[in-house]
């Protein structure tokens, strides 16, 4: 089955600056590559996804990009402010599957 | 548009009992997840509905775990006997086809075994 794998575990940024979290999957037939963002107490809620035929996805301040051939897949903040800070988890889906794989997830810390 | 609406969203049970969540998905979506994610982990998904059918019900234990999904729309996750190692949160999430579509989370019910 699909395996995702996530890093790293913890980020800590500062208000404004970049942050960067990647992910690998090992099934070369994933199609769906969602990223979510988790704040404590609540589900996961999907901020950004790509698909397989796409190579980059941006919506405002958040942006992912996709290498098929590598098989990584990162997601990309700019001027993260305060309020970004939540946990965030990668995940890869497969046609014959059906189903989500998660990676392990991401606690970003954005220091005022 | 409502989300997805899961119930109740803490349960604090002892070891042994049963136990049950109820999840209601974004109307018109046909296909209904249950997923545990444990503490500091990623989701992991237990069974997927399409409309009524359970099509991946591979990693739900079903010695002590029962689902169903009455009418294609509701749906209730069953635990008998709880264990320790059930404590987690359970996550219901809904999309709107099969394959590869968005997949909304609903709030989850994190449940406590003692």
């Amino acid at each position: 089955g699909e395996n995702v794998e996530q890093h790293p575990s913890t980020l800590s940024v500062q208000e404004g600056d970049s942050a960067v979290i990647k992910c690998t999957y090992s099934d070369s037939a994933s199609n769906y590559f969602p990223w979510y963002k988790q704040e404590l107490g609540k589900g996961p809620q999907l901020i950004i996804d790509i698909r397989s035929n796409v190579g980059e996805k941006k919506d405002q301040r958040i942006a992912v990009t996709l290498n098929k051939t590598a098989k990584h897949f990162s997601l990309h903040i700019t001027e993260t402010q305060p309020e970004d800070s939540a946990v965030y988890f990668c995940a890869a889906s497969t046609p014959s599957y059906g189903k989500l794989t998660f990676g392990q997830g991401t606690i970003l810390t954005v220091h005022p | 548009e409502a989300g997805v609406v899961q119930s109740p969203r803490y349960k604090i049970i002892e070891k042994k009992q049963p136990v049950a969540f109820w999840c209601n998905p974004i109307s018109g979506h046909n296909t209904l997840y249950w997923y545990r994610q444990n503490l500091g982990q990623g989701p992991e998904l237990l069974i997927r509905y399409e409309n009524e059918e359970a099509v991946d019900d591979s990693q739900l234990p079903k010695d002590r775990f029962s689902a169903e999904r009455l009418k294609g729309v509701d749906s209730t996750l069953k635990i008998q006997p709880a264990e320790l190692g059930d404590s987690a949160v359970y996550l219901c999430a809904s999309s709107p086809g099969p394959l590869n579509t968005e997949a909304f989370f609903g709030q989850g019910t994190r449940l406590t075994v003692v």
